[in-house]
């Protein structure tokens, strides 16, 4: 089957400008999670959704947010953009339920990058 | 707060040779997972190997496998037979039951011919 698939690849975007990242999870999958990885930081959890509601956050500022839609994809947005924000963003999906066998596994995706200029 | 550390920034072994690298996490709960993920140059993100808390024998997955001791804290992944194609970055990652995932800050492998 089909694995998490993130749009869009790359792109660019200039300070003080808004961006969203989409994700679709794996089919059957109601938990997607995302994270940021850069050089400096390593990969850093930004939160996590399952079921359209956010169970886990990250330590992230207020400009970072998302959503999950009733079939699992989600969005996340960032709100004026920093060049800091230039990172990778990688989405990952998962049954979301550990008491299911490798219900918690997480599959992630290729990754949006997002440079900020 | 859970902690991940990955004290090897970069390692190399010989193709066909054994590798070890290391993790530890720090942690006050009793039930988690544990796992290594696979970065190589595309950058996608690859599970190795998974690990239960609750569980005490060691994970393996084909040349693949793990040192897990818990009361160390230690969760270290043992790589036999290297091939080239291992050559990438390699997570070390910690979740908490609630899917709240922390990650090291990963170890460079590279796998010399």
């Amino acid at each position: 089957k089909a694995g998490v698939t993130q749009t869009p690849r790359y792109l660019i975007k200039t300070r003080g400008q808004q961006v969203t990242l989409s994700c679709s999870p794996i089919s059957g999958h109601r938990s997607v999670s995302w994270y940021q990885q850069t050089p400096g930081q390593g990969l850093q959890f930004l939160f996590e959704y399952f079921s359209e509601t956010q169970r886990n956050k990250g330590n992230f500022p207020g400009r970072f947010s998302g959503r999950q839609f009733s079939n699992s994809r989600s969005e996340m947005n960032v709100s004026t953009l920093e060049l800091g924000d230039s990172a990778l963003y990688l989405c990952a999906s998962s049954l979301g339920d550990h008491r299911q066998s490798s219900g918690n596994t997480i599959y992630f995706g290729e990754g949006s990058w997002l440079t900020v200029v | 707060a859970q902690t991940v550390t990955q004290s090897q920034p970069e390692m190399s072994v010989q193709e066909a040779e054994t590798v070890t690298l290391s993790c530890t996490y720090d942690t006050s709960e009793s039930n988690y997972y544990l796992f290594w993920y696979k970065q190589p140059p595309s950058r996608q993100m690859i599970l190795v190997i998974r690990q239960e808390a609750y569980k005490q024998q060691n994970a393996t997955e084909n040349r693949f496998s793990v040192n897990f001791q818990k009361a160390a804290k230690s969760f270290s992944l043992k790589i036999s037979d290297s091939q080239l194609g291992d050559t990438a970055m390699y997570f070390c990652a910690f979740m908490r039951a609630n899917n709240d995932m922390r990650f090291g800050a990963g170890t460079r492998l590279t796998v010399k011919p």
